[in-house]
C-alpha cells in the first residue's frame, strides 16, 4: 500500500521564479492538504483540496495556489518566490468522513531553497 | 498567537525509562488531538490521537492523556527506546464546519540515551 509521495525531493530556485510541487495521496484517500515547515517551526497549514476544489485556506498570500486532479493527486504552485519561501513543503492526505476528515498522513516533503 | 504550544524544545531520557512530552492549547474549540513523530529528512509520521470525549488513549508503548479543563495533553512513552529519538509534534483540530486544518506546536526533540 503506497503512502503519500511527493516530488521533487529537493529544489533550488532564485527569487522571482515560480515553482510547482507535486503530491500523490495515500491509496483510498480523497483529500489533500499542504503545509509549510520553516526551520525550527511546526508545519503551517497552507490549504486543503477536496473534490478538485480548495476547501480551506490558511494565512498565506495569493502567490500560493494549488490544484487537485480527478485522480486526487495535487500540485502546489508558488509564484514570485521570496527568500522567506525557503522551507520544507509537506503534503498530507486523508479521507473525508461524515463528521469531518480522518487523520492526516504526511509525505516525505519537498525541500525548497530560494537563493 | 500560538494556539498549540510545546514549551520544552528538547528532552533527554535514559533508555528503558518513561518519556513524557507535554502540549498546551488555547483554543477551546479544538476537539481532536494528534501526536506525530518526525525524523530528519522525513515527513511527520502519525503516532496516536485522542478525541475530546476521551481522557486517555493507549497504543502499545504510547499513551496520550487529555485534560480538557487545563487545556493540556501529554504523550507517555514507556519504555523509551533509542529508536524513539526524534522530534515530536503535537497537533490539534476541530470538527466544526469549514475547519479542516491541523494546528501544530513547534515540536520537542526527544533524545533517548542508551
Amino acid at each position: 500500500d503506497a503512502g503519500v509521495t511527493q516530488s521533487p525531493t529537493h529544489l533550488i530556485k532564485t527569487r522571482g521564479q515560480q515553482v510547482t510541487l507535486r503530491c500523490s495521496p495515500k491509496s483510498g484517500h480523497d483529500t489533500v492538504s499542504w503545509y509549510q515547515q520553516a526551520l525550527g517551526q511546526g508545519p503551517q497549514f497552507i490549504f486543503q483540496y477536496y473534490e478538485e476544489e480548495e476547501r480551506q485556506r490558511g494565512n498565506f498570500p495569493d502567490r500560493f495556489s494549488g490544484h487537485q486532479f480527478p485522480n486526487y493527486s495535487s500540485e502546489l504552485n508558488v509564484n514570485a518566490l521570496l527568500l522567506g519561501d525557503s522551507a520544507l513543503y509537506l503534503c498530507a492526505s486523508s479521507l473525508l468522513l461524515s463528521g469531518g476528515t480522518d487523520t492526516q498522513y504526511f509525505g516525505p516533503g519537498t525541500r525548497l531553497t530560494v537563493l | 498567537d500560538q494556539q498549540v504550544k510545546q514549551n520544552s524544545p528538547s528532552l533527554s531520557v535514559q533508555e528503558g525509562r518513561i518519556s513524557i512530552l507535554n502540549c498546551d492549547y488555547t483554543n477551546s474549540m479544538f476537539d481532536y488531538f494528534l501526536w506525530y513523530k518526525k525524523y530528519p529528512a522525513e515527513g511527520p509520521t502519525f503516532l496516536i490521537s485522542i478525541s475530546s470525549i476521551k481522557d486517555k488513549n493507549e497504543d502499545g508503548r504510547f499513551t496520550v492523556f487529555l485534560n480538557k479543563s487545563a487545556k493540556h495533553l501529554s504523550l507517555h512513552i514507556v519504555p523509551s527506546q533509542p529508536g524513539d529519538s526524534a522530534v515530536y509534534f503535537c497537533a490539534a483540530s476541530y470538527s466544526g464546519a469549514g475547519s479542516y486544518q491541523l494546528t501544530f506546536g513547534k515540536g520537542t526533540k526527544l533524545s533517548v540515551i542508551p
